[in-house]
C-alpha cells in the first residue's frame, strides 16, 4: 500500500438516493480527513478523525452527512437524501500525528454526480 | 474565517523556463504551509511544505519561500516540463497549535507551453 485509496472513483445517483464512499488511508496513519471540492475551487474541510474518534466537523457537514471510522483504519462517508448541490469531488486524506508536521496525503477522490 | 488566496488564477510558461506561483494568506497564527499539485481528475499531490520558522525550503526543482512580514508564500518551479502543467494550491494550517484542517486557496492553473 503506497497511498490513500478511495472507492468508488465515480458515482452517479438520482436526487434523494443515499450514497456511501469508502477511504483506505496509508497504513499506520492515525489521522483521516474528508474534504469536498467543487469545480474551480480548492478543497474544503468536512471532518477529521484521529483513530476512531471524530474530532472536528465543519458546518458544511449537514445532518444528511455522516462519517465513520469504526476500527481506526478505513472510513466511510455517507450522504443521505442526496441533492444536486452535493455534486462534487469528495477527497480523503491521511496523516501521521507526530513529528514536525502532519503532512496530509490525498487520495484520488470520488466524483459524485447527483441527477 | 480567514482565507488563503492566490494572486493569479492562470499562468503560462514556456517549457524550460522557471515559474513562480504566488499565494497570500491572512491567518497570522498559521505556522505550517503546504503546496499541492492537482492534475485533472486526480487528488492533490503533495509537493513541498514549510514551517513558519523557516524562510526558504528547497526540493527537487521546487523552492518555497515564506515572507511572514507580508504574509506571502511562493512556489518556484525551475526548468519547467510539460508534466508540470496542473493546478497548484497553497494550503495552511495551525499545525500543533490546533485546528488540524487545511485551508486551501482557489488555485493557480499553470500551463507549460512546448
Amino acid at each position: 500500500d503506497t497511498g490513500v485509496s478511495q472507492n468508488p472513483r465515480h458515482k452517479i445517483t438520482k436526487r434523494g438516493q443515499n450514497v456511501t464512499f469508502r477511504c483506505d488511508p496509508i497504513s499506520e496513519h492515525n489521522r483521516l480527513y474528508w474534504y469536498r471540492q467543487t469545480l474551480g475551487q480548492g478543497p474544503e474541510f468536512l471532518t477529521y478523525f484521529q483513530n476512531e474518534a471524530q474530532l472536528e466537523k465543519s458546518r458544511l457537514l449537514s445532518d444528511r452527512f455522516s462519517a465513520e471510522r469504526p476500527k481506526g483504519s478505513f472510513s466511510t462517508l455517507e450522504i443521505q437524501r442526496t441533492e444536486q448541490g452535493d455534486s462534487a469531488m469528495y477527497l480523503c486524506a491521511s496523516s501521521f500525528e507526530g513529528g514536525r508536521a502532519d503532512t496530509q496525503y490525498f487520495g484520488p477522490g470520488t466524483r459524485l454526480t447527483v441527477l | 474565517g480567514e482565507n488563503v488566496g492566490l494572486h493569479l488564477p492562470t499562468l503560462s510558461v514556456q517549457e524550460g523556463d522557471n515559474s513562480i506561483i504566488n499565494c497570500a494568506y491572512s491567518n497570522s497564527a498559521s505556522d505550517y504551509f503546504i503546496w499541492y499539485k492537482q492534475e485533472s481528475g486526480k487528488g492533490p499531490q503533495f509537493i513541498i511544505d514549510i514551517r513558519s520558522n523557516m524562510d526558504k525550503r528547497q526540493g527537487q526543482r521546487v523552492t518555497v519561500l515564506l515572507n511572514k512580514t507580508v504574509k506571502h508564500l511562493s512556489l518556484q518551479i525551475a526548468a519547467t516540463q510539460p508534466g508540470d502543467s496542473a493546478v497548484y494550491f497553497c494550503a495552511e494550517n495551525m499545525g500543533h497549535f490546533g485546528n488540524e484542517k487545511l485551508t486551501f486557496g482557489t488555485g493557480t492553473r499553470l500551463t507549460i507551453i512546448p
